[in-house]
């Protein structure tokens, strides 16, 4: 199975600073990457699929770049809003079309 | 509007078989290139990918639990169940439902998640 790792597993920021999350996958996946946003309590929000493309209704301060096994999400100028975990998720489309996620990056204010 | 619903049991013996049930609304589970995954995410820990069911039929399930699962969709009822045998403590999580959709050039998402439901595995 392909494996995503992420790093920082942990990060502090000011608002206003900003941030950089990277995710190397074991072997190349193509564009077929997404992020997610989470908070406490809730379910994950899709940020980015596609590795850039930024989903609907999602603000712009958010990106993400990368292409066979090395992907960022960048955040621009970090909100108060924006203090949440972060995961990548792998989607490689061709059989067995097996998906697996990062172990997250916790984004805390500093 | 797109909402997803898990229900099932809070709380499982080990060695019982877990039963979820996700049900949608908002889409058909016919609508072509549409399906839904099932994601657990154990307290404080990552989220993991467990199996998903297009509407084609097509299913796929984790290498390691592949054994342990069993995906299926009721079109006529919006529902799609995920059962999971010989349960363990270990398998004690929040469990999310979430429409994916296949996009152009093989891209897949996740667009609309569940609440998640939290599941205990204790005697």
């Amino acid at each position: 199975d392909i494996q995503l790792t992420q790093s920082p597993s942990f990060l502090s920021a000011s608002v206003g600073d900003r941030v950089t999350i990277t995710c190397r996958a074991s072997q190349g996946i193509s564009s077929y990457l997404a992020w997610y946003q989470q908070k406490p309590g809730k379910a994950p929000k899709l940020l980015i699929y596609a590795a850039s493309t930024l989903q609907s209704g999602v603000p712009s301060r958010f990106s993400g770049s990368g292409s066979g096994t090395e992907f960022t999400l960048t955040i621009s100028s970090l909100q108060p809003e924006d203090f949440a975990t972060y995961y990548c998720q792998q989607l490689n489309s061709y059989p067995p079309s097996t998906w697996t996620f990062g172990q997250g990056t916790k984004v805390e204010i500093k | 509007q797109v909402t997803l619903k898990e229900s099932g049991p809070v709380l499982v013996k080990p060695t019982e078989t877990l039963t979820l049930t996700c049900t949608v609304s908002g889409f058909s589970l016919s609508n072509a290139r549409m399906g839904v995954s099932w994601i657990r995410q154990p307290p404080g820990k990552a989220l993991e990918w467990l199996a998903h069911i297009f509407s084609n039929d097509e299913k796929s399930y984790s290498t390691s639990l592949k054994s342990r699962l069993t995906i299926s969709k009721d079109t006529s009822k919006s529902q799609v169940v995920l059962t999971m045998t010989n349960m363990d403590p270990v398998d004690t999580a929040t469990y999310y439902c979430a429409r994916i959709r296949a996009m152009v050039q093989g891209v897949i998402i996740f667009d609309y998640w569940g609440q998640g439901t939290l599941v205990t595995v204790s005697s």
